[in-house]
């Protein structure tokens, strides 16, 4: 069980825009820690793509952002691409976990 | 170029422990913390705990206190991550990651995977 919430799974059409929500708590997305997301493509690393809830590292296209409200953050991705398929996964700070960094479970996207 | 490169593959059996290194290349290693993250065989990521660079401090996740320790030898640029104790629960790809100053990891290595097996 993590500490973040995600959905399991999203799917869209190519060139359609999808929202993949991380819902946490009073101690973590709530007390006003950074999320950060993050893109997994089959049998590669995890690779940086939303920092401080709402920045995109250099590279990353302008397609995907992400914001928090809340105890819960957003990534979206619009123009769906094929490429775009990927597990995805947020990540924060934990107040009530003596300073641990915790995932959500992560979210697989299919592009139908 | 900004990398951190990881050691190989590792097969242990239960019981034993596992030393996983992580070459820093293209930045300073003391300015930067280092975390380390594993992914069980079609499962999620899961933080195991950080180290300062800077001054050795460590944060360990709690479900692993006790059976892991974090180090870094900064006249090679390199950060270990030692798990004893092996357990086949422990069967995972290992990855180091830079932590920057959001928290986020921005850097990551290409991850090594570890087999726990009788």
């Amino acid at each position: 069980q993590s500490v973040l919430t995600q959905p399991p799974s999203v799917s869209g059409a190519p060139g359609q825009r999808v929202t993949i929500s991380c819902t946490g708590s009073s101690s973590n997305i709530g007390a006003g820690y950074d999320v950060h997301w993050y893109q997994q493509l089959p049998g590669t690393a995890p690779k940086l793509l939303i920092y401080g809830n709402n920045n995109r590292p250099s590279g990353v296209p302008d397609r995907f952002s992400g914001s928090k409200s809340g105890t819960s953050a957003s990534l979206a991705i619009t123009g769906l691409q094929a490429e775009d398929e990927a597990d995805y996964y947020c990540q924060s700070y934990d107040s009530s976990l003596s300073g641990r960094r915790v995932f959500g479970g992560g979210t697989k996207l299919t592009v139908l | 170029q900004v990398q951190l490169v990881q050691s190989g593959a590792e097969v242990k059996k239960p019981g034993a422990s596992v030393k996983v290194s992580c070459k820093a290349s293209g930045y300073t290693l003391t300015s930067y913390g280092i975390s380390w993250v594993r992914q069980a065989p079609g499962q999620g990521l899961e933080w195991m705990g950080w180290i300062s660079v800077y001054n050795g401090n460590t944060n360990y996740a709690q479900k692993l206190q006790g059976r892991v320790t974090m180090t870094t030898d900064t006249s090679t640029s390199t950060a270990y991550m030692e798990l004893r104790s092996l357990r086949s629960d422990d069967t995972a790809v290992y990855y180091c990651a830079r932590e920057d100053d959001y928290g986020a990891f921005d850097i990551w290595g290409q991850g090594t995977m570890v087999t726990v097996s009788s």
